[in-house]
């Protein structure tokens, strides 16, 4: 069974500083995809940036950017130019290409954004 | 505003009860899934429909059941309610299957409390 695992249950950044949370993940499979979400106290799941396995190239969504080292399985999410507005709960999430499949998460991250 | 609608949003209930979290999918999707979001197991996928037919099951309890109704919208029942059920509960859409770059919308989740 594939596993996430979130290693830093709590994060706290500077305002305008940088700041990259981690994930490992666990699995058998070759082709598969990778996801960052965001949950602020509002409650609601935000897509922030999404990664495809098979390309080697790191996704990058404005001030988010990802680390993905396949060997490694390991799916860093950074932040740059850090807001008041990123602070939040952080999931890593995967899911396994093809079909219906589920997304299985970490535990999560809870980012800190000090002014 | 991802354009899923879960009702309600807050559900205060006893042990032994039965409840019912409703989910409204985005106009034209046809994929609805159900997410326990708990303290101590984190996010877990508990179901899949697809255009009203059950397509995957994840860690759903025998106390638990859920359907797709025609017009889409789905519920999920929860019965003989026990303290450790108390989490918050989302419901997601896509338009399919939920296939490769397919987005998930999460809505905004039903935060159950069982005293």
């Amino acid at each position: 069974a594939q596993t996430v695992t979130q290693s830093q249950p709590e994060m706290s950044v500077q305002e305008a500083e940088t700041v990259t949370l981690s994930c490992t993940y666990d699995t058998s499979e070759s082709d598969y995809y990778l996801f960052w979400y965001k949950q602020p106290p509002s409650r609601q799941m935000i897509l922030v940036i999404r990664q495809e396995a098979y390309k080697q190239q790191n996704a990058t969504e404005n001030r988010f950017s990802v680390n993905f080292q396949k060997a490694a399985k390991s799916f860093s999410l950074k932040i740059s130019d850090s807001q008041l507005g990123d602070a939040a709960m952080y999931f890593c999430a995967y899911r396994r290409r093809g079909g219906s499949e589920k997304l299985v998460f970490g535990k999560g991250t809870k980012l800190t954004v000090n002014p | 505003d991802s354009g899923v609608t879960q009702t309600p949003k807050h559900l205060i209930t006893a042990t032994g009860q039965r409840v019912t979290l409703r989910c409204s999918p985005r106009s034209g999707d046809l994929s609805v899934y159900w997410y326990q979001q708990s303290l101590d197991q984190g996010l877990q996928f508990l179901i899949q429909y697809y255009n009203g037919e059950e397509r995957a099951k994840g860690n759903i309890l025998e106390r638990f059941s859920a359907q797709q109704f025609p017009d889409l919208h789905s519920e999920l029942n929860l019965s003989s309610l026990e303290l450790g059920d108390s989490a918050l509960y989302f419901c997601a859409s896509s338009k399919g299957l939920g296939q490769d770059n397919e987005k998930l919308f999460f809505g905004s989740g039903t935060q159950l409390s069982v005293l």
